[in-house]
This record gives structure tokens, sequence and C-alpha cells, in this order.
């Protein structure tokens, strides 16, 4: 089982604060990676996929990089507002493994 | 919009029981998948079907089986429940597969999950 890091597990931050958090990963066989949202009480939404190196992905207030070389994933959220509370998964996709793997997430939680 | 449904939001069982979980995708999608979630663990993969009747272990099958009889609908069934089984349980549906099918298409899109509790 691949060993997929996510940090921090859990932050709080105030309502127009921007913040970042990682995704680390084994950079070896490495095909592509998915960001998903997971707000409580609903179910995971897709973010992003990205697969080439620098790639940078963005959604509105919602930006992702890659660097597949030494394996992480940033994710930043601009002027954060209380609506993007939620837990942040990220999932890398290895050859042809058929399956993504999972992180732990990154609980952030926006203060109003 | 996609749409995954799964059986029962919250599920109380007894140590023994038979259960099985149901989920349910709308938009033909080939590929459906069950993991669990467990606080600090992130989602672990249990099954996935590729097609009717086709199957493949995931990370943590055992306990577990699985049944895809029709294409819109994947069964999660624990033969005899056990108290380490309580957790929650999500359903996903993809139209490809990671790492065979193009970039993309092997987004996941997720029902609302199930919150076993095994007595």
């Amino acid at each position: 089982i691949l060993n997929v890091e996510q940090s921090p597990q859990s932050l709080h931050v105030q309502e127009g604060d921007s913040t970042n958090f990682t995704c680390s990963f084994p950079s070896s066989n490495f095909y592509a990676l998915h960001w998903y949202r997971w707000e409580t009480a609903k179910s995971p939404e897709a973010l992003f996929v990205m697969t080439l190196n620098g790639d940078e992905k963005k959604k509105g207030r919602i930006s992702a990089t890659l660097n597949t070389k030494e394996g992480y994933s940033y994710l930043y959220i601009k002027g954060s507002q209380p609506e993007d509370s939620a837990t942040y998964l990220c999932a890398p996709i290895y050859g042809s493994a058929r399956q993504l793997t999972f992180g732990s997430g990154t609980q952030l939680t926006v203060l109003p | 919009d996609v749409k995954v449904t799964q059986s029962s939001r919250y599920l109380v069982k007894r140590t023994g029981e038979k259960v099985f979980l149901e989920c349910v995708q709308d938009m033909d999608h080939e590929n459906m998948f069950w993991y669990r979630q467990d606080p600090g663990l992130g989602l672990r993969l249990i099954y996935f079907s590729y097609d009717v009747k086709m199957k493949e272990k995931g990370d943590i099958p055992e306990g577990y089986s699985v049944s895809r009889e029709k294409k819109e609908r994947f069964s999660l069934i624990l033969e005899s429940a056990s108290t380490n089984q309580t957790s929650m349980y999500l359903c996903a549906s993809s139209f490809g597969l990671a790492g065979v099918n193009e970039l993309g298409t092997d987004t996941q899109y997720f029902g609302p999950g199930t919150r076993l509790t095994v007595l």
C-alpha cells in the first residue's frame, strides 16, 4: 500500500486568509494526481486532475501545483471563505494501477 | 449531473448479521467502487468492479464481498458483521479507469455515504 501523506491534518484560518496545504507521494512510476473536496454531510467532489510536472490548475480561488520529480502537490486557497470549509483529499495514480490511493486528507475550517 | 445513491445514510446492525449495502448510479458508468473511511486513514478501497459480474479486490477486501449483476448497481456484502467494520462506507462510479482510460474520465463520483454501526 502506497504512502500518501497530507499535511497538516487540520487547520483553522480566518475568513479572508489565504492558505495552502501539501500532498506528498512516492514519485516512482507516477501517472496522475486527483484532488477532491469533501464537505461535511456531502459527497466528495472532484477538484482537479493533474499529470505533468509543473502543472498548475485553477478553479476560482483554489489552485494546485504539481511536482512529479520530488513527489508533492500544493493546494492553495486565496481569500478563504466559510464555504471552503471541507476536507481536501489527494489521490495519486501509479502506472496502470486502475485505482486511486487516497491520502488521509487536510481538514480546513474557515472561521467567519 | 451524475447521481450516485446509497440505500441508507445510517445503519445499525448486530455482530454476526449479514449486511447489504446498495449503490446505484444513473450515468451508465462502467466502473464502480466501494470505500470505507475511518478517522485519520482516508478513503480505503475495498473492492471495485469494471464491468457487470467483474470485480477486483482493493486494499482491504477481507470480510467483504461484492455483487454486480446489473451495470447500474453495485452491492457490498458483509457476510458476518463485526464491530471492526463499524465505519463510513462510500460508493463511487467512474466512466474510465485510472491509468487505463483517458485522463479525466477516471474522475470518480461519490454517493453520500452510509454510516454503519455494528454493535
